[in-house]
């Protein structure tokens, strides 16, 4: 069974720093793209980054870069995410979601297929 | 970033009802859009991914259509277990950037 389990979130003031990690079971984790997505309390969706099977690749939102750095460790089979500099407005619950990649007439389309439960990262003084 | 529309924002419908809501890319992004449902206090799930794919499990009153930059999703005869908050997602570049959301509420 697929299972992805966030921790590491919490209250941090402002300017602080965060560190959140993702730990995969079920599946080979070096094989799959990972992304985290967060969601501000009573708002929508927001994709944050994410990163390429070996690590070699990482994508930002604008609003995180310079300050978040996603990595994993595939012989742990984690996802972290290191927040510096963290403003009110990162308050959210944060998700790690699997990218599944489906083989479809010849070309690949890819889908957030798994989650986990998120962590709450709270910023406030 | 490419945006995302999604209308409507919320509707009211009943149990049976057929249900659409859409999803404009700010620019063309071939098919490289999937549809997500979610509850309150839960994690999304994905329904449909290349704007046409049924992903496994996902009932088949579930459809998607559109390419370029319109896009639907459509619920053939809503169901109880139906009423949620649905969104759109782009992958085709960079950053992925997700719909507002489309509510969807019991009449």
């Amino acid at each position: 069974e697929v299972q992805l389990v966030e921790s590491g979130g919490g209250l941090v003031q402002p300017g602080g720093s965060l560190r959140l990690s993702c730990a995969a079971s079920g599946f080979t984790f070096s094989s799959y793209w990972m992304n985290w997505v967060r969601q501000a309390p009573g708002k929508g969706l927001e994709w944050v980054a994410n990163i390429k099977e070996d690590g070699s690749k990482k994508y930002y939102v604008d609003s995180v870069k310079g300050r978040f750095t996603i990595s994993r460790d595939n012989a742990e089979s984690s996802l972290y995410l290191q927040m510096n500099g963290l403003g009110v407005e990162d308050t959210a619950v944060y998700y790690c979601a699997r990218d599944s990649s489906h083989l479809i007439w010849g070309k690949y389309l890819d889908s957030f297929d798994y989650w986990g439960q998120g962590t709450l990262v709270t910023v406030s003084s | 970033a490419i945006q995302m529309t999604q209308s409507p924002s919320s509707l009211s419908a009943s149990v049976g009802d057929r249900v659409t809501i859409t999803c404009r890319a700010s620019q063309g992004i071939r098919n490289d859009l999937g549809w997500y449902q979610q509850k309150p206090g839960k994690a999304p799930k994905v329904l449909i991914y290349g704007g046409t794919n049924l992903q496994s499990g996902v009932p088949s009153r579930f459809s998607g259509s559109g390419s370029g930059t319109d896009f639907t999703l459509t619920i053939s005869s809503l169901q109880p277990e139906d009423f949620a908050t649905y969104y759109c997602l782009q992958d085709y570049d960079y950053p992925r950037t997700f719909g507002q959301g489309t509510k969807v509420e019991i009449k």
